[in-house]
């Protein structure tokens, strides 16, 4: 069954340092979402692509996040530089073309910890 | 704005124990209304969802009807298992472009043997 793949699945840093994520979404999938959990609440929309193009970072702090996805297959959030805030599980999800498109296929996310 | 709103948890439970998590949601229009579990160390998966009034979403025993009246989705479950033991979220999409989905901020459910 295809996945959604993210790497690394766990990265310590310490504050003021950049880090960076990495996801490959389902093969076909055009549309990508980035997600921020923070421990004991939901994921909240950080960035929404749509192939290569962004949809909808409302949400992304563009001081220090940013967001690419060249070729609108893989892509990669960046922060620089990390704040002990910033520590949180970052999700990735993509969803289909076509028919069930609300459907949202996560992959195993990667857990930051600044310190 | 559109938000979504599930009981607090932790909830602990016997195994073959009865199971409902409540949720309500606020929303414009007929959003799409789901729930999605998340195993420890796993990413979210879906578990079920409905897409417009009355319907009812099923899955691994797994229940729960879209009350528009109530703007209610609550989870149901007749006999719950150890493996049943999940953090729990429901989620909307509002239907008005784009796919965007607003979670819930979970329900942690143990299950004891």
């Amino acid at each position: 069954e295809a996945e959604v793949a993210q790497s690394p699945r766990y990265k310590i840093t310490e504050k003021s340092q950049a880090v960076a994520f990495w996801c490959d979404p389902i093969s076909g999938h055009a549309t990508l979402y980035w997600y921020r959990q923070i421990l004991g609440q939901g994921p909240e929309l950080l960035v929404q692509f749509q192939d290569e193009s962004v949809v909808d970072d409302s949400q992304l702090p563009k001081d220090r996040f940013s967001a690419e996805r060249l070729k609108g297959v893989d892509s990669t959030l960046k922060i620089q530089p990390a704040e002990l805030g910033d520590s949180a599980m970052y999700l990735c999800a993509s969803t289909q073309t076509g028919t069930d498109q609300e459907t949202q296929y996560f992959g195993p996310g990667t857990r930051l910890l600044v310190l | 704005g559109d938000s979504v709103t599930q009981m607090e948890g932790p909830v602990t439970l016997s195994e073959e124990a009865f199971l409902t998590i409540n949720c309500t949601y606020t929303a414009t229009g007929y959003p799409s209304l789901f729930w999605y579990v998340q195993y420890p160390g796993e990413g979210l998966q879906l578990l079920l969802k409905a897409t417009k009034a009355d319907d009812k979403g099923s899955n691994k025993g797994f229940e729960a009807t879209y009350r528009k009246e109530t703007t209610s989705f609550h989870l149901e479950k007749g006999s719950v298992q150890v493996s049943d033991s999940a953090v729990y979220f429901c989620a909307l999409s509002p239907n008005t472009g784009g796919f965007k989905t607003i979670f819930g901020a979970g329900t942690r459910l143990f299950v004891k043997a």
